[in-house]
């Protein structure tokens, strides 16, 4: 079975500091990436996703990833970070075809709190 | 209008009675999920269904069953609620096909005592 590993359970950091959030996955096959962040209290957001193309996403708020498939990793990164990035991000996988459509189901990565500090 | 609803958004419950949790969309989407969020564990899932006739178990389905009433509709149960069952439930839809992309309810918090 595919899993997803993110190997940093709690991050902080001091405004204006660079991010990132590493995120691993287990299958070796067609994959479509996501990341979702968890706001305090709120549901989770999209971030950003991966389907094909590209392997540097941007998404919003400043953040991007990059799919690196010989690692099987996308890891999140954001340039200088704000207090109010402070939150939960979790990574997550889907199989697709080779067109990009997913088979469904998400794996989701343990999560990462991060705590940015004014 | 949120896309996805969750009702209750809390409840607190006593060990042995049964619980529905209930979610609606208005996404029109076709698949629908529950999962359950632990701190530490992120979020696995408990069911998923991918159209009104199909239900699918996740990977922890143990003490919970679902009902798909309706397109719209996709509620959660448990039957006999135990302790290790406190948790964040959240729902989710997705269109199909698409890129897996899942939209996400508000999420119910449950505490069993």
């Amino acid at each position: 079975a595919q899993s997803v590993s993110q190997h940093n359970h709690h991050v902080i950091l001091s405004e204006a500091a660079s991010l990132e959030l590493g995120c691993n996955y287990s299958y070796g096959g067609t994959v479509n990436l996501f990341w979702y962040v968890q706001y305090p209290g709120q549901h989770l957001q999209l971030l950003l996703k991966y389907f094909s193309g590209d392997p540097l996403v941007k998404g919003i708020k400043g953040f991007e990833a990059e799919f690196i498939k010989s690692k099987f990793s996308f890891n999140l990164r954001k340039p200088s970070v704000q207090w109010s990035d402070t939150a939960e991000y979790f990574c997550a996988v889907t199989l697709a075809n080779a067109g990009g459509t997913s088979y469904g189901k998400l794996t989701f990565g343990q999560g990462t709190i991060l705590t940015v500090h004014p | 209008d949120a896309d996805v609803t969750q009702t209750p958004r809390n409840r607190i419950t006593k060990t042995g009675k049964r619980i529905m949790l209930e979610c609606s969309q208005t996404k029109g989407h076709d698949r629908m999920y529950w999962y359950r969020q632990d701190p530490g564990l992120g979020l696995r899932l408990i069911y998923y269904s991918f159209d009104v006739k199909d239900i699918n178990k996740g990977e922890i389905s143990d003490g919970y069953s679902v009902s798909r009433q309706a397109q719209a509709k996709f509620s959660l149960s448990l039957e006999s609620a135990i302790p290790n069952q406190t948790a964040l439930y959240f729902c989710a839809t997705s269109v199909n096909p698409g890129t897996g992309e899942q939209f996400f309810g508000p999420g119910t918090r449950l505490t069993v005592l």
